[in-house]
């Protein structure tokens, strides 16, 4: 089965600071990972993925993620952290084929002026 | 492409009614997906359909929850009767075939269902 943790429910940073959202992941096979972003009121937006190569991803709004096969982590990260940034990240993971993807319960980050 | 569409938006009903949700996926994908969201069990998927055909329904939660595909630009989700306990945000989502593992699934804006 497959499943993602996400241990942090809150995450609070300044303004300009780096910013860090963990997961960690199960899967049975290769991994699959995506991040996604919900921001009140609205559907999730899809930020990024990791489907092969660099273990580095870069995806949107100057997000980027790293995969670690050995810590089964795909952390999410940006280097500056602006107040817009504030709302509720989801990752998710899939082992293969045309399965639904599986959702962690989300990290709400708040971005404070 | 206008993206995923649901409707209504806004649902509040009284315990006991139908209530039933719409969602108009991307033209062109052949997955589409039913997930709920609440603040006690975060996003849960509820069923999914692969060229309209349901394929996995076991995250339903009860009889009293029904969903179909009639064809591929339209799907239901009706919850009868409805109770207070079905209150969440109701979100549909479609994918499309050709990319298997590869591709994101686009979600649709949601349903916030009120049932008193």
């Amino acid at each position: 089965a497959q499943s993602v943790a996400q241990p942090e429910d809150q995450v609070n940073v300044a303004e300009g600071n780096p910013l860090t959202v963990k997961c960690t992941y199960s899967v049975s096979g290769n991994p699959y990972l995506f991040w996604y972003v919900q921001y009140p009121n609205r559907g999730l937006q899809f930020l990024l993925k990791y489907i092969t190569g660099d273990n580095l991803v870069k995806g949107s709004y100057g997000f980027e993620a790293e995969f670690n096969k050995s810590q089964t982590s795909f952390h999410l990260k940006k280097p500056s952290a602006l107040v817009s940034d504030s709302a509720l990240y989801f990752c998710a993971v899939r082992s293969s084929g045309n399965t639904p993807l599986v959702f962690g319960k989300g990290t709400r980050l708040s971005v404070i002026a | 492409d206008a993206g995923v569409i649901q409707s209504p938006r806004h649902e509040v009903t009284e315990m006991g009614q139908e209530v039933t949700l719409r969602c108009k996926p991307i033209s062109g994908h052949d997955y589409l997906f039913w997930y709920r969201q609440t603040m006690m069990r975060g996003l849960e998927l509820l069923i999914y359909f692969n060229n309209n055909v349901p394929i996995d329904d076991s995250g339903m939660p009860e009889d009293r929850f029904s969903a179909k595909m009639p064809n591929a630009s339209f799907s239901t989700l009706k919850i009868q009767p409805s109770e207070p306990r079905d209150s969440a945000v109701y979100f549909c989502a479609s994918s499309p075939l050709g990319a298997g593992a590869l591709s994101e699934q686009f979600f649709g804006p949601g349903t916030r269902l009120t049932v008193l």
